[in-house]
């Protein structure tokens, strides 16, 4: 099994910041890896696909870099909407998500 | 525009079989690009994939639900399902069905997911 490991689990930071969540693979995946934004009470929502690709329609503040076992998923300028938990998801075998990280306003 | 909906028992028993059926509209879900997969959440923890399937009836699970899944396709109703046996309270979960692309590998497409509680 490929276990996916983010930090920190959560995070306060304010609007306008710039926020970094990283995940690391225990195996190289690639750019086998997608991030998601959880709103409570929502289902996830894809952001980013083969760790640097902007879903549609998803603003361009949201960025993904990486490849291997370690991966970045950047917020550049912080907005109150983007509270949320965002996951980490490999797909290099089978499919296994990251435990989420909490991000709330300062 | 493609919707999932999810649907079924909101309440099942210990030891019984959970029952889940997914609808696919505004899409068909013969498509040869996507897989189709079942997600679930328990209260306030992560995520976890519990299998997926294709429209010709192919499967695969997570290890470590395999041996109680079973995901089938009925293509005529634009539906998948999920059943999951033997259930404990460590099931009780939101259930979600979504759509998973083939090439890359991500759930873009979410229903909006239900409740489902493991309880006597």
């Amino acid at each position: 099994d490929i276990q996916m490991t983010q930090s920190p689990s959560s995070l306060s930071a304010s609007v306008g910041d710039r926020v970094t969540i990283t995940c690391q693979a225990s195996q190289d995946i690639s750019n086998y890896l997608n991030w998601y934004q959880q709103k409570p009470g929502k289902a996830p929502k894809l952001l980013i696909y083969d760790a640097s690709n902007l879903e549609t329609g998803v603003p361009s503040r949201f960025s993904g870099s990486g490849s291997g076992t370690d991966f970045t998923f950047t917020i550049s300028s912080l907005q109150p909407e983007d509270i949320a938990t965002y996951y980490c998801q490999q797909y290099d075998n089978l499919y296994t998500f990251g435990q989420g990280t909490k991000l709330e306003i300062k | 525009q493609l919707q999932l909906q999810e649907s079924g028992p909101g309440l099942v028993k210990p030891s019984e079989t959970l029952s889940l059926t997914c609808t696919v509209s505004g899409g068909s879900i013969s498509s040869s690009s996507y897989y189709w997969g079942w997600i679930r959440q328990p209260p306030g923890k992560g995520l976890e994939w519990i299998g997926s399937i294709y429209y010709s009836g192919s499967t695969y699970y997570n290890p470590s639900l395999k041996s109680r899944v079973t995901i089938s396709v009925d293509t005529s109703k634009n539906q998948f399902s999920l059943k999951l046996s033997s259930v404990t309270a460590a099931d009780t979960a939101v259930y979600y069905c979504a759509r998973l692309g083939r090439i890359e590998g991500a759930f873009d497409i979410w229903g909006q997911g239900t409740m489902v509680t493991v309880s006597s």
